[in-house]
């Protein structure tokens, strides 16, 4: 089992709609959890950081961490075609791991 | 502020052959890191430096892989002999350092990384 899990996709939604993002993990231990965006041909970019549970809003995006089953969220409200990208999640405690990236397409 | 350099974007080789990848990190940032990002597949972190000591290089394939940061400032990632299953993006990032946890949860900032064809 991979320590982070993630829907490989693609995920396709018209624009304006609201997005969801998973991952799981496998590690009780866990404290650390970022989203990362990473265009086609680009390096990945820091979306939103948090850290142990709970809610963070940057914006359209929220960010959620339920640890009680180790599942980490992210919701893009209103989506843009310039939200098409990949989405990798991050976490641990140590050492940090990379999920596989979720590809998403907004349409007009 | 400028971010973070790679060079080259592009690279085709033969199996066998070597390559080097250069990564000039952005000013003042002590922390740099090298990632293998294969097709479909998450970053995996390679080798990580703090100024020009390696702080974890446990998924660094030694007998083929090697890396430097001479000076603290810029790295070279190598590949020698170069196998098939090398064929991947190589990613570079830096960061200021670690936060007061010890662990580096500070922003990443990557560079849009050198794509490597082995045939």
């Amino acid at each position: 089992q991979k320590e982070v899990e993630q829907d490989p996709g693609p995920l396709s939604v018209p624009e304006g709609a609201i997005v969801s993002l998973n991952c799981t993990y496998s590690n009780s231990a866990f404290q650390y959890f970022m989203w990362y965006r990473q265009y086609s041909r680009k390096g990945p970019e820091l979306l939103m950081y948090t850290y142990s549970s709970g809610n963070k809003e940057d914006g359209r995006f929220t960010a959620q961490v339920d640890k009680s089953s180790k599942y980490i969220s992210l919701f893009i409200r209103d989506s843009q075609p310039s939200d098409s990208a990949t989405y990798l999640c991050r976490g641990g405690y140590n050492k940090l791991i990379f999920g596989a990236g979720t590809r998403l397409a907004v349409h007009p | 502020e400028a971010g973070v350099a790679q060079s080259p974007r592009y690279k085709i080789i033969e199996k066998r052959q070597s390559v080097a990848f250069w990564c000039n990190p952005i000013s003042g940032h002590a922390t740099l890191y090298w990632y293998q990002q294969i097709l479909g597949q998450g970053p995996k972190l390679l080798i990580q430096f703090q100024n020009n000591g390696v702080v974890d290089d446990s998924q660094l394939p030694k007998d083929r892989f090697s890396a430097e940061r001479l000076k603290g400032v810029d790295s070279t990632l190598k590949i020698q002999p170069a196998k098939l299953e090398d064929s991947a993006v190589y990613l570079c990032a830096s960061s200021l350092g670690p936060g007061t946890s010890g662990l580096n949860t500070g922003e990443l900032f990557f560079g849009e990384g050198s794509r490597l064809t082995v045939l």
